[in-house]
């Protein structure tokens, strides 16, 4: 157990539709990442918050968007969803930027 | 911009032979990590290397890091059923706050 949770753990929508997905830290991590996977791809990083801020952008489409709120907690937020975006969503903390992060299990999209 | 090739895709050996994967940068990077998801699991961290020729060292993993800091390997001794999984490199480059840039990983198959 990393110490990192999400939620939920699968989600299944239909096109069109939107969907937030849950993240909290370790206790005392400053850092969280949102990554996606898409089947056989590596790790694509998407965007990270530190402290409440936005601190890098990645490939982060513009129909996604995310935020980090005073208590650490991120939320990310997918809308206009197409069949495309099926994937594992991460969420990973660390204590400073780009340290050693630590991965939460995921939340599996499924858009139908 | 930034790219980290990981060879070989994947990669199945007999339980007691040796297992090396090979991680690549296009550009100079400050430092490089070496992840490791097991199937159906989360990315977790194994190692990060800082310094030009750096070699550490867990157990039956050896970690490089080559003196240009542009390549990288981690190399398993004598495999086990238990090292099953997909092993990630990810680097940074030294400017900014620049992200963790993953490499597709290597997918290790091990036959008892």
């Amino acid at each position: 157990d990393s110490g990192v949770t999400q939620t939920p753990k699968h989600l299944i929508t239909a096109t069109g539709q939107r969907v937030t997905l849950r993240c909290s830290p370790r206790s005392g991590d400053l850092s969280v990442y949102w990554y996606q996977q898409s089947l056989d791809q590596g790790l694509q990083f998407l965007i990270q918050y530190y402290n409440g801020e936005e601190r890098a952008k990645g490939n982060i489409l513009e129909r996604f968007s995310a935020q980090q709120f005073p208590d650490l907690h991120s939320e990310l937020n997918l809308s206009s969803l197409e069949l495309g975006d099926s994937a594992l969503y991460f969420c990973a903390s660390s204590v400073g930027s780009w340290d050693e992060q630590f991965f939460g299990p995921g939340t599996r999209l499924t858009v139908l | 911009g930034q790219q980290v090739m990981q060879i070989p895709q994947y990669q199945h050996v007999q339980e007691g032979e040796d297992f090396t994967t090979y991680c690549n940068s296009s550009t100079t990077l400050s430092n490089i990590q070496w992840y490791k998801q097991r199937p159906g699991g989360h990315p977790v961290f194994l190692i990060q290397l800082v310094k030009s020729g750096e070699v550490k060292k867990q157990k039956r993993l050896t970690f490089q890091f080559g003196e240009a800091k542009k390549n990288s390997s981690l190399h398993i001794t004598a495999t086990q059923t238990t090292d099953v999984g997909t092993y990630f490199c990810a680097g940074r480059r030294n400017s900014g706050n620049t992200p963790l840039v993953f490499g597709k990983g290597t997918r290790l198959s091990v036959i008892a």
